[in-house]
């Protein structure tokens, strides 16, 4: 029962330009979500959360929309740099339990 | 470094044997959390204290994984009878009590484990 799911496993972008990676999730009792950053080998590097009662999160370059009617978030990534290359996960979790994890969106950032 | 270590970085054994892996968190998180990785998937969850108490376990931690974590400190993860099914990439991550809400886990580099 994959409660967070990533429907695009990759993602090829010119350097410079725009990333979007897009999560949905099934869950209405979650009120955290989180990205991760993961390179081969490595364990995964926190990037931005958001929590429940916002809409949006910005970090520099990385920015979290959460669209809770739709079950939704996205993150962008703005101007998108070669050293961006990696694979991308949404994660999730409810009244500080357990995070359940997407199973990834690997991006390529094209020089 | 203060962030999660975990140790070893890479185990190789073999089926049947037991092993055992040892993570140290983030000195003043006392949120740790155990998930397991495998190619292509996510990381899924396998078990989770809070200081000394196990708080969840996942119906995937079978009777041949236990977790510790004595004194609210380092926790180990052992792995009794080892399968060819437990290779995986095994990571702790550690957070602060999320109180009334959720704090960020941070990671540490995992242990990778192949069963030959």
């Amino acid at each position: 029962d994959q409660q967070v799911k990533q429907n695009s496993p990759s993602l090829s972008v010119q350097e410079g330009r725009i990333s979007i990676l897009n999560c949905d999730y099934t869950n209405s009792m979650f009120d955290y979500f989180l990205w991760y950053k993961k390179y081969p080998a490595e364990g995964p590097t926190f990037l931005i959360s958001i929590s429940s009662i916002k809409d949006k999160n910005e970090d520099g370059r990385f920015t979290v929309f959460l669209n809770k009617s739709a079950k939704h978030l996205s993150l962008h990534i703005v101007p998108s740099q070669p050293g961006d290359s990696a694979v991308y996960f949404c994660a999730a979790s409810g009244y500080g339990n357990q995070f359940y994890f997407g199973t990834g969106t690997s991006l390529t950032v094209i020089p | 470094d203060t962030g999660v270590s975990q140790n070893p970085r890479h185990k190789i054994t073999k089926r049947g044997q037991n092993v055992t892996f040892r993570c140290d968190p983030i000195s003043e998180h006392n949120r740790l959390y155990w998930y397991r990785q495998t190619l292509g998937q996510g990381p899924e969850f396998l078990t989770y204290f809070q200081n000394e108490a196990q708080l969840e376990k996942s119906r995937l931690l079978s009777d041949r994984f236990s977790a510790e974590r004595p004194k609210g400190s380092f926790s180990t993860l052992e792995i009794q009878r080892t399968e060819q099914g437990d290779s995986a990439m095994y990571l702790c991550a550690s957070s602060t009590d999320p109180g009334q809400g959720t704090t960020e886990a941070f990671f540490g580099q995992g242990t990778r484990l192949t069963v030959v």
